[in-house]
């Protein structure tokens, strides 16, 4: 299993500009999560989605950004102008909803810098 | 959520066992007690979780206590690799509601 993978794994934007970040679950997970992460505010939960339905977007900070997951083995968060309060790494999980606490995987990340 | 409490930071001697602490004393009877950590510039990897009874894996032991408001997580020989932020997070078992939420952690450090 090639785990969760993410792209890109760098993303150099101006500011304004729309950005596309991309995720691949792990076959058969049906939870997926977008988590952005800085220095100053840690790990965030951006949004959720069981089954690809958004389940709690109440993390996601504003407007400008959105999320979609079209299949089961597909998601993207997109920013929508990007602003430089934006830069941070963005990570992506997947995990098995109902399997009593299972375990979550994380991808290893999109570093975004909005310049 | 229910809140966790970690020391901010720890030390140990690389090849000696570590003891990691976790409060959780707001715990609800349907929270499973979740281990991350993430090593520097990778993302976080899942360590352990239990709900009422010790657990043991390759990685570690999670020690829980009889009352379930607190934890531990046990490296059972430290090595260099194992220096990274370790997460104590209580995650709801319950369909639907799997969130979760990071706290700040406790940033280990192994002394050669």
């Amino acid at each position: 299993d090639a785990g969760v993978i993410q792209s890109p794994r760098h993303e150099v934007t101006e500011m304004g500009q729309e950005v596309t970040l991309r995720c691949k679950p792990i076959s058969g997970h049906n939870s997926l999560f977008w988590y952005r992460q800085t220095m100053m505010r840690g790990l965030e939960l951006l949004i959720y989605f069981n089954n690809n339905v958004p389940i709690d977007d109440s993390g996601m900070p504003e407007d400008r950004f959105s999320a979609k997951m079209p299949n089961a083995s597909f998601s993207t968060l997109k920013i929508q102008p990007s602003e430089p309060r934006d830069s941070a790494v963005y990570f992506c999980a997947s995990s098995l909803a109902g399997t009593q606490g299972g375990g979550y995987t994380f991808g290893s990340g999109t570093r975004l810098t909005v310049v | 959520d229910a809140k966790t409490t970690q020391p901010n930071s720890m030390e140990s001697n690389e090849e000696e066992p570590v003891h990691l602490p976790c409060n959780h004393s707001t715990i609800s009877g349907t929270d499973y007690i979740h281990w991350y950590r993430q090593l520097p510039s990778q993302g976080p990897e899942y360590v352990i979780h239990g709900l009422t009874s010790n657990v043991n894996n390759r990685m570690a032991s999670l020690a829980i206590a009889e009352d379930r408001k607190s934890s531990t997580l046990i490296l059972h020989r430290a090595t260099l690799r194992d220096a990274a932020v370790y997460y104590c997070i209580l995650r709801d078992g319950d369909f639907g509601n799997e969130k979760l939420t990071f706290g700040t952690g406790t940033r280990l450090t192994i002394i050669p």
